[in-house]
């Protein structure tokens, strides 16, 4: 079955200092894998896909399928990247998008 | 800009009550998402529909129900409220055929006494 797992609940980091939210996910065909996230008080919002390979707000992530992964990585973490991030994994020909429980960041100032 | 509007963002009902939670969205789009959101369960898909009347059970679906009469409108019923539906309640759309972006609405959250 396809699943998606963020491992982290919540990851607190200081300002500046680098930041990985982890997702691993299992499908045995060829996923589309998305990071969205949700400030306080705002609705739900794309931040990144893989298949755009672009950085958003100093985001990324890169697909591994080796390791079936697609950690997003920042390595200068600011207040404001503070908020909700989900993982999440579609495939094509399904309507299905599958999200992961989520990790809190917290950047402390 | 795409718009996808839940027409109540907060709403209290009492066990056994009918509710309704509407969703509109002026994109054109034909997929249309009903979600659950829940802390440390993150988003779970009740219901979706990818085109008018038309309409498919997600991961959830037990004591829900879904409408879609009109293609930029999506209605999720609750027949019986329980207190186990208390939650945040998320309307997403995106094309058809498109397994890019979904846009969202902004949340209903839904507590039942």
């Amino acid at each position: 079955a396809q699943r998606v797992t963020q491992p982290e609940k919540l990851l607190s980091v200081f300002k500046g200092a680098p930041v990985e939210l982890k997702c691993n996910y299992s499908y045995s065909g060829s996923p589309e894998l998305f990071w969205y996230v949700q400030y306080s008080r705002q609705r739900l919002q794309l931040l990144l896909r893989h298949i755009s390979r672009e950085s958003i707000k100093g985001f990324t992530a890169d697909l591994n399928k080796g390791e079936t992964s697609f950690h997003l990585k920042k390595p200068f973490a600011q207040e404001e990247d503070s908020a909700m991030y989900y993982c999440a994994l579609t495939t094509s020909g399904t309507y299905k998008y599958i999200f992961g429980t989520g990790t809190r960041l917290k950047v402390l100032a | 800009d795409v718009k996808v509007t839940q027409s109540s963002r907060y709403l209290v009902k009492r066990t056994g009550e009918k509710v309704f939670l509407e969703c509109v969205q002026d994109m054109d789009h034909e997929n249309m998402f009903w979600y659950r959101q829940d802390p440390g369960l993150g988003l779970r898909l009740i219901y979706f529909s990818y085109d008018v009347k038309m309409k498919e059970k997600g991961d959830i679906p037990e004591g829900y129900s879904v409408s879609r009469e009109k293609k930029e409108r999506f209605s999720l019923i609750l027949e019986s409220a329980s207190t186990n539906q208390t939650s945040m309640y998320l309307c997403a759309t995106t094309a058809r055929g498109n397994t890019g972006e979904l846009f969202f609405g902004e949340g209903s959250r839904l507590t039942v006494l």
